[in-house]
């Protein structure tokens, strides 16, 4: 049973428009969200969290937003570029904030075309 | 200032022997944890360990084992190997505080013929 879900395999996107990645999660414990970015051979990096207690989260060209009711979350990357092209996972931690253990989507693979 | 670090990269062994996957911290993490990621899906959780004692583990079998070192540094184990356990293994450090994200090394690809 999957509690975090990426629905979208791929995405694929211009260059300087937005990108806009999604993810749902299905267990009401999860309290805190987390994005990574993985490139081929090399293992996730951190790009950006949200806690449970709040709505919206932003980091330069990167924001996240939560909707509890709806139990979704989506990170929106703006302006878009091509170093961007990446393997994005939504994770999810319960209480105990992140440095619980994380339960992963499988990823939707990001291509920024120029 | 030096990421996670795990060694080997790369690793092939044959079903029913026995391998061992190494990782160090960033330094000031206390906090390791290890993760199994198969072709197509999410890494997976395997092990926790905070200040050398077992915080929590996931759904694997007693095959899996592991241990944290007086250094942070930690070693995950996998006995009698099985064609299904060819993965990447991501280990990961964190300094031990609340909302502290995770930070991941790059992995060792273990193939089992």
């Amino acid at each position: 049973d999957q509690q975090v879900k990426q629905n979208s395999p791929s995405l694929s996107v211009q260059e300087g428009r937005i990108s806009i990645l999604n993810c749902d999660y299905t267990n009401s414990m999860f309290d805190y969200f987390l994005w990574y970015k993985k490139y081929p051979a090399e293992g996730p990096t951190f790009l950006i969290s949200i806690s449970s207690i709040k709505d919206k989260n932003e980091d330069g060209r990167f924001t996240v937003f939560l909707n509890k009711s709806a139990k979704h979350l989506s990170l929106h990357i703006v302006p878009s570029q091509p170093g961007d092209s990446a393997v994005y996972f939504c994770a999810a931690s319960g209480s105990g904030g992140s440095n619980y253990k994380l339960t992963f989507g499988k990823g939707t693979l990001l291509t920024v075309n120029p | 200032d030096a990421g996670v670090t795990q060694s080997p990269t790369h690793l092939i062994k044959t079903r029913g022997q026995q391998v061992t996957l190494r990782c160090s911290p960033i330094s000031g993490h206390k906090s390791v944890s290890w993760y199994q990621q198969v072709l197509g899906q999410g890494p997976q959780f395997i092990f926790q360990y905070y200040e050398k004692e077992e915080r929590g583990r996931g759904n694997f079998p007693d095959r899996f084992s592991a241990r944290q070192f007086p250094n942070y540094s930690s070693e995950l184990n996998v006995n009698a190997l099985l064609l299904g356990d060819s993965a990447l293994y991501l280990c990961a450090s964190s300094p031990g505080q609340s909302n502290q994200p995770q930070h991941f090394g790059d992995g060792t690809r273990l193939s089992i013929l």
